[in-house]
């Protein structure tokens, strides 16, 4: 079982500035790597996959990044909407998701 | 526009079967990879299982074989039985589509919260 591990916890930015999440994955997981944002009382929704291509009608402020067993996801300007909690997701074989990164206004 | 909707008991008793069934409106459920996806403080987010109309379902291994995914394209719904549930199957359940086999990129239900409780 591959396991991913999120850091930090809890990541207080200033709107406008720029938020970098971290997940690492036990064991390589080549480019299967996707990262979704789940806002307080929503299902998540898809922002990243295959490391860095975006899904369909994600802003260009989010990017991701890495290969192997470190990823990281970048918004580069935080928005008032991008408060949320941030989850990575490996599918290199049954699909695991990481503990969450919370975004929250500092 | 593709919407789903979960539904099924909100409280299963320890040991029994816990079934709940999506019901997609908007698109065929023949389109699409159709999941089960849960949540709990304990486990944060699992991906239970998926089908599609062309074959079995494949499911998280930590299941222990407990859980069975069917589509019936009738009614177009698809339904999940997870078999001698525990405690620590209480979650919010949601149901999505994909047309990837292994990302999620939605839609997604809004999901139902199970209680395993006596």
């Amino acid at each position: 079982e591959i396991v991913m591990s999120q850091s930090p916890a809890t990541l207080s930015v200033s709107p406008g500035e720029r938020a970098t999440l971290s997940c690492r994955a036990s064991q390589s997981v080549s480019s299967n790597v996707a990262w979704y944002q789940q806002k307080h009382g929503q299902a998540p929704r898809l922002l990243i996959y295959g490391v860095f291509t975006r899904a369909t009608g994600v802003p260009a402020r989010f990017s991701g990044r890495g290969s192997g067993t470190e990823f990281t996801l970048t918004i580069s300007s935080l928005q008032s909407e991008d408060f949320a909690v941030y989850y990575c997701q490996h599918y290199n074989n049954w699909p695991a998701f990481g503990g969450g990164t919370k975004v929250e206004i500092k | 526009q593709v919407q789903l909707q979960e539904s099924g008991p909100g409280l299963v008793k320890p040991s029994e079967t816990l079934s709940l069934t999506c019901t997609v409106s908007g698109a065929s459920i023949r389109n699409y990879y159709w999941s089960w996806i849960r949540q709990s403080a304990g486990k944060g987010l699992e991906w239970i299982g998926r089908i599609n109309i062309s074959g079995s379902g494949n499911y998280n291994p930590s299941l222990k074989s407990r859980g069975t995914m069917s589509i019936d394209t009738s009614t177009n719904q698809f339904s999940l039985k997870l078999t001698s549930v525990t405690a620590a199957d209480t979650a919010l359940y949601y149901c999505a589509g994909s047309p990837h086999y292994d990302i999620l990129t939605g839609p997604w239900g809004q999901g139902i919260v199970v209680t395993v409780s006596s």
